[in-house]
């Protein structure tokens, strides 16, 4: 089964950092483009990071840049989102999500996401 | 930058009746590979987004035939023929020619 599981979420303060980890199995993750998507509470869904199949590529939303870090391990399996000083606004639930160059050239499959909030 | 425009912001559907979203971007989605990069998705209450449209007017798997997508270079439309009361949710259109950007969204309800 196709799946991505995202892990790291939770309470941080303003300032603070967390590290989001996203578990994928049921592809060949290491020959894909893989992507952060965010969705702050009520709000509509924004692109944050991607990065490509063999991590040497990277780009970021300018909200976010100079402060977060998209990495990947082919080995795990695992596509990483390191946030540092960390601003109430970064609070959403983070999709980890798969981009399909191959056929959809979309995004097809996407984690149930972590919540990340950031207050004092 | 490309910006995204999506229309309306919500919709009040009938069950059984068609419903119809817009999208418009301010620079034309058309690769030079011949494919245009505009790309429709739900999301379902306490779900994740899911893909119904690719490139512009292809049905994800899965996705019923009530879904239709069309329209080129800036402006598409998202048809569904007859909505159902599983179709309530929002739904986006996004861009992915240059970094991937989505329109604001439309409320779908009932």
């Amino acid at each position: 089964e196709v799946q991505l599981v995202e892990s790291g979420g939770g309470l941080v303060q303003p300032g603070g950092s967390l590290r989001l980890s996203c578990a994928a199995s049921g592809f060949t993750f290491s020959s894909y483009w893989m992507h952060w998507v965010r969705q702050a509470p009520g709000k509509g869904v924004v692109w944050v990071s991607r990065i490509n199949s063999d991590g040497s590529t990277t780009s970021y939303a300018d909200s976010v840049k100079g402060r977060f870090t998209i990495s990947r391990d082919n080995a795990k399996n695992t596509l990483y989102l390191q946030m540092n000083s960390l601003r109430v606004e970064d609070t959403a639930v983070y999709y980890c999500v798969h981009y399909d160059s191959s056929a959809y050239h979309a995004f097809d499959i996407w984690g149930q996401g972590t919540m990340v909030t950031v207050s004092s | 930058d490309i910006v995204m425009t999506q229309s309306p912001l919500s919709l009040s559907v009938t069950p059984g009746e068609p419903a119809s979203i817009s999208c418009r971007s301010s620079q034309s989605l058309v690769h030079k590979n011949g494919h245009t990069y505009l790309d429709w998705y739900l999301q379902k209450p306490g779900q994740p987004p899911q893909l119904l449209i690719y490139l512009g007017s292809n049905r994800a798997s899965g996705v019923p035939g009530r879904f239709s997508g069309s329209g080129s270079g800036t402006n598409f439309t998202l048809k569904i023929s007859r909505v159902e009361a599983e179709d309530v949710g929002l739904y986006y259109c996004m861009q992915a020619l240059q970094t991937p950007l989505f329109g604001g969204g439309t409320k779908v309800e009932i």
